[in-house]
């Protein structure tokens, strides 16, 4: 089954450490994205990437980093200088080829920085 | 700023009954309308979705109408059933170059049996 891969569901960090999220996806998207999500808001977008070796800031992008070296991966890197790390993330994709096409996204991970 | 707006958080309907679920946006460049459904620790999963060339799309017991005067859409859901309830997010895009979505706070839906 194609769909949207994301581990660990359940992250704890200490405050001042990076840490790395993963999303993988084998849906053949060209397309990938990384949004988070907190109490009472909507999902807002931290980064985004139309194609391999290219990405784009969302509307969020301070204290996050990404890269995009293979189609099927999309890491979130939330470093230190995150000032509100703690969140539900999740990645999702879409075929570039239409730009209306849904967005088909992961089950999330759910950090935690104390 | 909120370009896409759910003024309702929450919302309790008997089984059976007809859910709908309301979203306003004030950007006029959006073009296109999705709704997203999310279960608790669950990645959202697509719904439905309207072109602004249309005003009314219907997908079984699922249908979104769009005024674009009013820049309001909503989503009905008839009958509503126990498996309905969930966090209904409704989002805009426009069309051409890169798609950039934007999402509203969501409702949570109950559906009572």
């Amino acid at each position: 089954d194609g769909g949207i891969t994301q581990s660990p569901k359940y992250l704890f960090r200490k405050e001042g450490q990076n840490v790395t999220l993963s999303c993988e996806q084998n849906l053949n998207h060209d397309a990938m994205y990384w949004y988070r999500q907190d109490p009472g808001q909507g999902l807002r977008l931290i980064y985004y990437s139309q194609i391999v070796n290219d990405f784009q800031k969302g509307d969020i992008a301070e204290g996050y980093s990404v890269s995009r070296e293979k189609k099927e991966s999309f890491p979130l890197t939330v470093t230190s200088a995150q000032k509100n790390p703690t969140a539900f993330y999740l990645c999702a994709s879409s075929s570039r080829t239409d730009n209306n096409s849904p967005l088909h996204f992961g089950n999330g991970t759910r950090l935690t920085v104390t | 700023d909120q370009q896409v707006k759910q003024n309702s958080p929450s919302l309790s309907v008997q089984e059976g009954r007809i859910s709908i679920l309301n979203c306003d946006y004030t950007n006029s460049m959006f073009d296109y309308f999705l709704w997203y459904k999310k279960y608790p620790a669950e990645g959202p999963t697509f719904l439905i979705s309207i072109s602004s060339i249309k005003d009314k799309n219907e997908d079984g017991r699922f249908t979104v109408f769009l005024n674009k005067s009013a820049k309001h859409l909503s989503l009905h859901i008839v009958p509503s059933q126990p498996g309905d309830s969930a966090v209904y997010f409704c989002a805009a895009s426009i069309s051409g170059g890169y798609q950039k979505v934007t999402f509203g706070t969501g409702t949570k839906l109950q559906v009572i049996p």
